[in-house]
């Protein structure tokens, strides 16, 4: 079964100190992995996409990775308005078919 | 810029009632989704429509119906709204075929967060 799954659910950083969300999937025939920002009351923003092993993204303080099972969304000397829900979404099959699967989400925190 | 609008920011309905929820985006795009997002499952494909008044099922079609007469438009109809259908609904469109992969993104609304009584 298609599946893809976030980590941890709820992050806690204080301003300056880096660290990393994990998303990890399962899915036959992936078509590209995408990262998402949604802040509070409003919907989710396109970010990245990623669609081979390998292959890395950046911007800003933001550098999003993919391997063949999971993909890093790395925030570096993150600020507070970094402050949100980063999701993590994969699509399978391609044209107007292709789906994406959502993981759950992970909710940074981020504190002056 | 893309703009996807939905209509409804908040709506409180009552259990039975018949529902519609309307987007509308302006860039022209073949494909548009309607998504529930609930805490701990994220967002779940409910419907979605890659050509006028063409619809496919997503993952968690029942209780739900859709309408797309215009290419502009994507009405999500719940025919007798239940009390698990309390949520918040996002709608999203794409580019669809013809696009290069990278541009091929989903573009989403503000969402309309229900509440059923």
């Amino acid at each position: 079964e298609d599946q893809v799954t976030q980590s941890p659910e709820a992050l806690r950083l204080q301003e300056g100190e880096s660290s990393s969300l994990n998303c990890s999937y399962t899915v036959s025939g992936l078509r590209g992995l995408f990262w998402y920002r949604q802040d509070p009351g409003k919907g989710p923003e396109f970010l990245f996409t990623l669609y081979s092993a390998g292959e890395e993204k950046e911007k800003e303080r933001l550098k999003a990775t993919l391997t063949k099972k999971e993909s890093f969304l790395h925030i570096t000397a993150p600020k507070p308005e970094d402050s949100a829900t980063y999701l993590c979404a994969v699509q399978r099959g391609s044209g107007n078919t292709g789906k994406l699967i959502f993981g759950q989400g992970t909710t940074l925190q981020v504190k002056p | 810029d893309v703009k996807v609008t939905q209509s409804s920011r908040y709506l409180v309905k009552r259990t039975g009632e018949k529902v519609f929820l309307e987007c509308v985006q302006d860039m022209d795009h073949e494909n548009m989704f309607w998504y529930r997002q609930d805490p701990g499952l994220g967002l779940r494909l409910i419907y979605f429509s890659y050509d006028v008044k063409m619809k496919e099922k997503g993952d968690i079609p029942e209780g739900y119906s859709v309408s797309r007469e215009k290419k502009e438009r994507f009405s999500l109809i719940l025919e007798s709204a239940s009390t698990n259908q309390t949520s918040m609904y996002l709608c999203a469109s794409r580019p669809g075929t013809g696009i290069p992969s990278g541009a091929n993104v989903l573009t989403f609304g503000a969402g309309s967060r229900l509440t059923v009584l």
